[in-house]
């Protein structure tokens, strides 16, 4: 099973729908991200937690909201779904000190129509 | 938020042929430079994590040198395979943003075999 699990994999939904991303890992990090991937983007930071009780905003946190349910767990939500959302989804953990090397889920690919 | 380039944006070679991308980055601040190599429907695996001027690591194949003065790092394939076509991707973090990487917006390789 993979360390850091992300639910659903894929989902079409429409304009308007409200969508919930979740992930849950077991590498035991106290900090986790969310990021979104467009093509010729790369990766761009949309909520990080540095612990339970701490939540921040990337740089391009508009429409979104995010909670941490604990430790192992941090949902990110879109509240009315809009079309240019559509992307994929990557949900990401790090150790506090050492590297900040990132261990990301597989993705979660979202289509808003 | 840090601005990190990646160039080239794709690149196409014969298996067996050795290439090198780079990626800039700011040089003020500048804590630690990531390299993450993403395969298709795969998730971003971390290649190696550098901090040091004048740091190089190498895994197999691939290395990598860093220069933190300059604002630039080179990620070199010796002898491409066609198993290393992926996007590689790299992120930096600096000063208090540490533990929030800003990522490049990756190199698409592609060999030939």
């Amino acid at each position: 099973d993979a360390d850091v699990t992300q639910t659903p994999r894929n989902r079409i939904t429409k304009t308007g729908k409200r969508i919930m991303l979740e992930c849950s890992q077991t590498k035991g990090h106290d900090r986790m991200y969310w990021y979104r991937q467009d093509p010729g983007l790369g990766l761009r930071l949309i909520y990080y937690s540095f612990d339970v009780k701490d939540i921040n905003k990337g740089e391009i946190s508009d429409g979104y909201s995010v909670s941490r349910q604990a430790q192992a767990k941090f949902s990110l939500s879109l509240e009315s779904a809009i079309p240019n959302q559509t992307a994929l989804y990557f949900c990401a953990t790090s150790a506090v000190g050492g590297t900040g090397e990132l261990f990301f889920g597989e993705g979660s690919r979202l289509t808003v129509l | 938020i840090l601005n990190v380039e990646q160039s080239p944006q794709s690149l196409h070679v014969q298996e067996g042929d050795s290439t090198n991308f780079t990626c800039s980055f700011p040089s003020s601040n500048f804590y630690a430079l990531h390299w993450y190599r993403w395969e298709t429907a795969k998730s971003p695996e971390a290649l190696f994590v550098m901090t040091l001027n004048g740091d190089e690591k190498k895994k197999g194949r691939i290395s990598a040198t860093l220069n933190t003065k300059e604002g630039y790092s080179y990620l070199y394939i010796k002898g491409s395979q066609p198993e290393d076509s992926a996007t590689y991707l790299c992120a930096s973090t600096g000063g208090t943003s540490y533990g929030k990487l800003t990522f490049g917006q990756g190199t698409i390789l592609t060999v030939h075999p």
